[in-house]
């Protein structure tokens, strides 16, 4: 099937780890995004990349890293430096910057 | 910066009646403006968009409509059902870039039977 995969569904990390979230895309979409979402809050870009091996900071990058080294794949670090990383992460893709995206299925990042 | 508001932020109904929500957008350049559907713990759906050339646009029992002069646009789903019952987001494109959206904070729609 055709779609975006995230993995873990569901992670737990205790706090001043890093973590790394997992987005693969088998549409051959070029653009690829990461977004956070906070209960009662729309969702915040953190980072965005067009194309392979180039990618943008979003709104709140501060804390997160990402990478592009394949078109399928754009992976999210939650790094120690996030001051608040509990939150569900969404990535989602596009054909091309222009056009319409398409999210999957988020990830829960819980740090204790 | 940029900014979407949504209202209301919950709203419930009873199966049948029409829910309408609306959103407001300050990018004057905003040309794209779709909507999503996101179900408890599940990823956001796209359910309908609309661009800045048309007024509206209708998909059965969903309807955008978009006055750019007021810059707003709105949602109403008629004869509504309980899987209807959703966080619906709206969205504006920043300037003329559709990849890069404003979400607003969602609608918790209740539909009860």
């Amino acid at each position: 099937d055709g779609g975006i995969t995230q993995s873990p569904k569901y992670l737990f990390r205790k706090e001043g780890q890093n973590v790394t979230l997992s987005c693969e895309q088998n549409l051959n979409h070029d653009a690829m995004y990461w977004y956070r979402q906070d209960p009662g809050q729309g969702l915040r870009l953190i980072y965005y990349s067009q194309i392979v091996n180039d990618f943008q900071k979003g709104d709140i990058a501060e804390g997160y890293s990402v990478s592009r080294e394949k078109k399928e794949s754009f992976p999210l670090t939650v790094t120690s430096a996030q001051k608040n990383p509990t939150a569900f992460y969404l990535c989602a893709s596009s054909v091309d910057e222009g056009n319409t995206i398409y999210f999957g299925e988020g990830s829960w990042l819980t740090v204790v | 910066g940029e900014n979407v508001e949504q209202h209301p932020s919950t709203l419930s109904v009873q199966e049948g009646d029409s829910a309408v929500i609306k959103c407001t957008y300050s990018d004057s350049a905003s040309n794209y403006f779709p909507w999503y559907k996101q179900e408890l713990g599940k990823g956001p759906q796209l359910i309908i968009d609309i661009r800045s050339n048309v007024g509206e646009k209708k998909d059965q029992r969903i309807a955008v409509t978009l006055n750019k002069t007021a810059k707003h646009f709105s949602l109403h789903i008629t004869e509504t059902q309980p899987e209807d019952s959703a966080v619906y987001f709206c969205a504006a494109s920043l300037g003329g870039s559709q990849g890069n959206l404003i979400f607003g904070k969602g609608t918790k729609l209740s539909v009860k039977p």
